[in-house]
């Protein structure tokens, strides 16, 4: 079966570094995201992407954040200046019309 | 602002019986409802899902129970077989939401053999 994939699994970074998370979404799919969870918390919707554009973001979503599309495959989330309080599993997405989400398995970012 | 809530943190149930998993919803324009599992380590995978225009639906074991009047959604697992021990996550859309799924805190299922 298809499937999302994060890369890396794990990221350490210093506060106020930058971060920028990989996703390549299914192959065919049109709408991308990203949620997170922090520990112990729910997932949280961050940002939806089509059409290579936001299409929605939450107020987690702040000015920090940003996306990309930079070819035809990879979806990639950005954190400028890194905080402590990122620090959670970021979750890819993907679907290519229907409700039903693909997941990618996470990258766990720490922050220090 | 919890508009999904899962209220049982954990539940623990014999291989073999039922397991049933609830979720309850405050925000009444949710009109798509979905089932994720969640092994550790893992992404949120899709199990089932019920539009809010059905009051029940069944996929092999699983079967998604919605009561829109109570907005309460239950998930029933029966057989519960031991690899069915994960997270178990609910799920709410609403179409003035666009695609964006809020997602419950999760109840953590244990099946003993």
């Amino acid at each position: 079966e298809p499937e999302v994939t994060q890369t890396p699994s794990h990221q350490v970074t210093q506060m106020g570094q930058e971060v920028i998370l990989r996703c390549v979404p299914i192959s065919n799919h049109l709408y991308f995201y990203w949620y997170r969870q922090i520990l112990g918390q729910k997932v949280e919707f961050l940002v939806s992407f089509y059409n290579n554009e936001i299409s929605e973001k939450s107020e987690i979503f702040d000015d920090q954040f940003s996306v990309e599309r930079p070819d035809g495959s990879n979806f990639t989330l950005k954190i400028r200046s890194t905080k402590l309080e990122d620090s959670a599993m970021y979750f890819c997405a993907s679907h290519g019309g229907g409700e039903k989400l693909f997941f990618g398995s996470g990258t766990q970012l720490s922050v220090l | 602002d919890q508009q999904v809530k899962q209220n049982s943190p954990s539940l623990s149930v014999q291989e073999g019986r039922i397991s049933i998993l609830n979720c309850d919803y405050t925000n009444s324009m949710f009109d798509y409802f979905l089932w994720y599992k969640k092994y550790p380590a893992e992404g949120p995978t899709f199990l089932i899902s019920i539009s809010s225009i059905k009051d029940k639906n069944e996929d092999g074991r699983f079967t998604v129970f919605l009561n829109k009047s109570a907005k309460h959604l239950s998930l029933h697992i029966v057989p519960s077989q031991p690899g069915d021990s994960a997270v178990y996550f609910c799920a709410a859309s609403s179409e003035s939401s666009g695609d964006k799924l809020t997602f419950g805190t999760g109840t953590r299922l244990a099946v003993r053999p």
